[in-house]
């Protein structure tokens, strides 16, 4: 099936300081998505993406679809110690919505 | 609204034994969805539902049953655990499955031994 390699798999970083994580995957998506875990909750959507080379903003986050369709990228700026948590890549893999996620990011922020 | 609630919140289980684990939305969603999530793998999906009466299999289904009697209702049954099902399991619901957006429940963190 569609493999999805996010990177890195975690992240030190000290408040205030920006954060950029990817993903790509071995095949095309029509869309990307980003999700974040709080600690001990499930996955909830930040940004999605529905147009090759799209850019779109929600807050501190910026997040971009690859021209290729096979990439995206997520941006973090200035971050805050509620920046803590898993992000988790996505890609809708058919037409009914079913999604492919990638392994995670873990972002600490120390302050 | 509740959202998308699950229980048990934690369950330990002996291998071979069965259980329910319990999904329930109010949001009048037709698409749910049950994930597994294990350490450094990300989400896989077990199984999905497109609307009461209609299930299929996701990209890990052995081992798991589902059933969807109403729009509401997503339980996800284990026959005969086996401790490779140790795992932290989501329910998922959404009104658009094509957008790709989903809303997560809280999560039923399951150990068998």
């Amino acid at each position: 099936g569609q493999q999805l390699n996010q990177s890195p798999q975690s992240m030190f970083i000290q408040e205030g300081e920006d954060v950029s994580m990817n993903c790509t995957s071995s095949s095309i998506f029509n869309t990307w998505l980003w999700y974040k875990q709080d600690p001990g909750e499930g996955p909830v959507l930040l940004i999605a993406l529905y147009k090759a080379g799209e850019l779109t903003s929600n807050g501190r986050l910026t997040a971009q679809f690859g021209i290729t369709r096979k990439d995206s990228f997520l941006n973090i700026s200035a971050s805050i110690p509620s920046d803590v948590g898993i992000y988790f890549c996505a890609g809708v893999t058919d037409s009914w919505g079913k999604l492919q996620f990638g392994a995670g990011t873990q972002v600490v922020v120390t302050p | 609204n509740a959202g998308v609630t699950q229980t048990p919140k934690f369950q330990v289980l002996k291998t071979g034994q069965s259980m329910t684990l319990q999904c329930a939305q109010d949001m009048n969603h037709e698409y749910m969805s049950w994930y597994r999530q294990d350490p450094g793998m990300g989400l896989r999906l077990i199984h999905y539902s497109v609307g009461a009466g209609i299930t299929d299999q996701g990209e890990v289904p052995n081992g798991y049953n589902v059933s969807r009697s109403t729009t509401e209702d997503f339980p996800l049954r284990l026959l005969s655990a086996a401790p490779s099902q140790t795992s932290v399991y989501f329910c998922a619901s959404s009104y658009s499955p094509a957008s790709g957006e989903q809303f997560f429940g809280p999560g039923t963190r399951l150990t068998v031994l």
